[in-house]
């Protein structure tokens, strides 16, 4: 079971900021939200991670409300290279001490140009 | 620095046979993850070696196996193929050792049971 919750879809026009909801209700203190995206017919590209803090990097802002429960990614000028589906996962402990990285469908997320 | 490469990129078995996919991690990543990927369960994780050790594993039968040598290349082997198993299985890399899960994804190998 994925622990995040995503729209299935999203539209964005070019130009726009794209924000991207993520909801993770149940996760724990020490666990890490991280954002990854697949471009149609490649592997997964890292974009950015955070804790509690806000974090922002030359891809992206992650921004993580206060009690942790939900994030958004925000893509502040979307282009058509954009087009991706995005991940929102959490690190998931398991009582027998193995992690179970666990990728939900994520959002498919189509710029309009 | 190269990236994460996976061999072979495309593969086409038969039901009952065996395969074998190689990935070379970054240079200097000693953690590498496997993954499967298809249209109808999404990704899903298989498993994680770190020093030539597993560390992690999901929830596939005993088919699937896996390992890593002392350089971090890692090798999948999926045994007694089933036309379930066609798949885009992906290889992930990084830096391993801590809390950070910032993987590094190969371009994957496509893998077609018939």
């Amino acid at each position: 079971d994925a622990k995040t919750t995503q729209p299935t879809s999203m539209d964005c026009a070019e130009g726009r900021a794209a924000n991207l909801p993520c909801n993770h209700s149940t996760i724990s203190g020490n666990e890490y939200v991280y954002w990854y995206r697949q471009i149609h017919s490649q592997g997964p590209q890292y974009i950015i991670h955070g804790l509690k803090n806000n974090e922002t990097n030359e891809m992206a802002s992650l921004i993580i409300t206060e009690d942790r429960k939900s994030s958004t990614l925000i893509l502040p000028h979307a282009t058509l290279r954009d087009t991706a589906v995005y991940y929102c996962i959490v690190r998931v402990e398991m009582k027998t001490s193995y992690d179970k990285v666990i990728f939900g469908p994520g959002t498919s997320l189509s710029v309009i140009p | 620095k190269a990236g994460v490469t996976q061999t072979p990129r495309y593969l086409i078995k038969t039901r009952g046979q065996q395969v074998t996919l190689s990935c070379s991690p970054i240079s200097g990543h000693r953690s590498v993850s496997w993954y499967q990927q298809t249209p109808g369960q999404g990704l899903q994780f298989l498993f994680e070696y770190f020093s030539e050790t597993q560390r992690n594993k999901g929830n596939f039968p005993g088919r699937f196996s896996g390992r890593q040598f002392s350089n971090s290349r890692s090798e999948m082997n999926v045994s007694t193929l089933e036309l379930g198993d066609s798949a885009l299985y992906l290889c992930a890399s990084s830096l391993g050792g801590g809390d950070y899960y910032e993987q590094y994804f190969g371009p994957g190998t496509r893998l077609t049971v018939t």
